[in-house]
């Protein structure tokens, strides 16, 4: 199956900082790139969904500002929490979406990222 | 819009007994429908999934799912539960217009000896 990574696995932050979270998907071209964010014992909550060279588009509630989300290319989309606060806590986890309408809905996930801000 | 509702967020059943996991799902479009298993600190993996076709699927690890269109369900089951099975497990929804995944609130399963 296709190789998704995220790096950091794990991050602790003080209040105040930024923290840049990577997703690269390793064998495959990735058009379309979902951000999940997952709080203690909650489901995953969809946060914005991205395209290679264009601007995310956010899920209502999910501050553009301060989730910056950046899709270069398509093995790269990075997320940065800016001005981290101890609510943005949480196990964040992305989703690429294979390139050329070779998804087959396989539906590949990060490893997911633990953030935990001081 | 998709929505998931998954009855029960937590089921406990011994070793050996079945395993059955609720899931109804809300859409406008033909859905297409997944289940998830996430074990502590760890991505989700998917177990089965359906998008067309046969309505019983097999997935990993022994488990399966019908999707049922009249109940508007997509039960996950397995025959007999082993001690590893213990973890969280997602229904998820989508549709080939957007390919978002709406997720269902988790169901954590419990197998005792």
């Amino acid at each position: 199956g296709a190789v998704v990574s995220q790096h950091p696995s794990w991050v602790i932050c003080k209040s105040g900082t930024s923290v840049k979270i990577e997703c690269r998907s390793l064998d495959f071209q990735a058009t379309t790139m979902f951000w999940y964010r997952q709080f203690p014992k909650q489901s995953l909550m969809l946060m914005a969904t991205s395209n290679e060279g264009s601007k995310a588009t956010y899920e209502q509630g999910v501050e553009k500002d301060k989730f910056l989300i950046n899709h270069a290319s398509l093995t790269l989309s990075t997320l940065t929490v800016t001005s981290a606060h101890p609510e943005d806590s949480s196990f964040y986890i992305c989703r690429p979406e294979l390139a050329g309408g070779q998804s087959s809905y396989e539906q590949y996930f990060g490893p997911g990222t633990r953030l935990t801000v001081t | 819009a998709q929505s998931v509702t998954q009855l029960g967020s937590h089921v406990s059943v011994s070793e050996g007994a079945l395993v059955l996991l609720r899931c109804n799902y809300s859409s406008s479009v033909p859905p297409y429908l997944f289940w998830y298993v996430q074990y502590p600190n760890q991505g989700l993996q998917l177990l089965l999934k359906y998008t067309t076709g046969a309505t019983l699927v097999k997935g990993i690890n022994g488990f399966e799912a019908e999707f049922k269109k009249s109940e508007t369900s997509f039960h996950l089951t397995k025959p007999s539960a082993h001690m590893s099975d213990a973890a969280e497990y997602f229904c998820a929804v989508s549709d080939s217009n957007t390919d978002k995944l709406i997720f269902g609130t988790g169901t954590r399963l419990q197998v005792f000896p």
